[in-house]
């Protein structure tokens, strides 16, 4: 079975530009979460799906940043336009569904490392 | 809201020695505990958890101690092996159910030296 997919796993662009960035969960994982670590620092949540709906986007730092899941399938993370902070690892990870609660283990993904220059 | 603090950020220890990663977290309704092994080139994965109703867990080589009182949990990795190099993050939420509310450490890079 495939696990969580991210893509690209590194992306150099400079500042001002545009970067998506895309995370393919694991079939069926109708929970999507986007994380970022900066640099040595802790990961920090930036919002969740359910399905195609957000859950909860309260992590994401500003508008520049716009997730979407179009078809509760794969999900995309825009950054437009890029500033140098935005620099570090984007995770995204899922979980299935049971019941009335979250429940089952978080699966991460690689990760896509943007850098900003 | 909730703060972790993870130590020590780098950890180097010979093949076969312990290692042991220490976090403390702020919010006293914290009562879930994962640790997560990020191995180079990979995502962060599961390796153990700990609820706030226990005060130790172990799995093979790994255990983890909570306190709650003190507001500190520990990873215990006993007769490392080179494969046991990687990132550690440890996290801390009120709920297993809620990865939104899920904190994590700054991580720590352990080295496990042949």
């Amino acid at each position: 079975e495939a696990g969580v997919t991210q893509f690209p796993s590194h992306s150099v662009i400079e500042k001002g530009q545009t970067v998506t960035l895309r995370c393919d969960p694991i079939s069926g994982h109708d929970n999507l979460y986007w994380y970022r670590r900066v640099m040595g620092k802790e990961i920090k949540f930036l919002l969740h799906f359910v399905k195609e709906s957000k859950q909860d986007e309260s992590g994401m730092p500003n508008n520049r940043f716009l997730a979407e899941r179009t078809g509760g399938t794969y999900s995309t993370l825009k950054v437009q336009p890029a500033e140098l902070e935005d620099s570090g690892v984007y995770f995204c990870a899922s979980r299935g569904y049971s019941g009335t609660r979250n429940t089952g283990e978080l699966f991460f993904g690689e990760g896509s490392r943007l850098t900003v220059l | 809201g909730e703060n972790v603090e993870q130590h020590p950020s780098t950890l180097s220890v010979q093949e076969g020695d312990s290692a042991v990663i220490k976090c403390t977290y702020s919010d006293s309704a914290s009562n879930y505990f994962p640790w997560y092994k990020q191995e180079l080139g990979k995502g962060p994965q599961l390796i153990i958890d700990i609820r706030s109703n226990v005060g130790e867990k172990k799995d093979q080589r790994i255990a983890v101690t909570l306190n709650k009182t003190a507001k500190h949990f520990s990873l215990h990795i006993t007769e490392t092996q080179p494969e046991d190099s990687a990132v550690y993050f440890c996290a801390a939420s009120p709920s297993s159910g809620s990865a939104r509310q899920l904190t994590f450490g700054s991580g720590t890079q352990l080295t496990v030296l042949p």
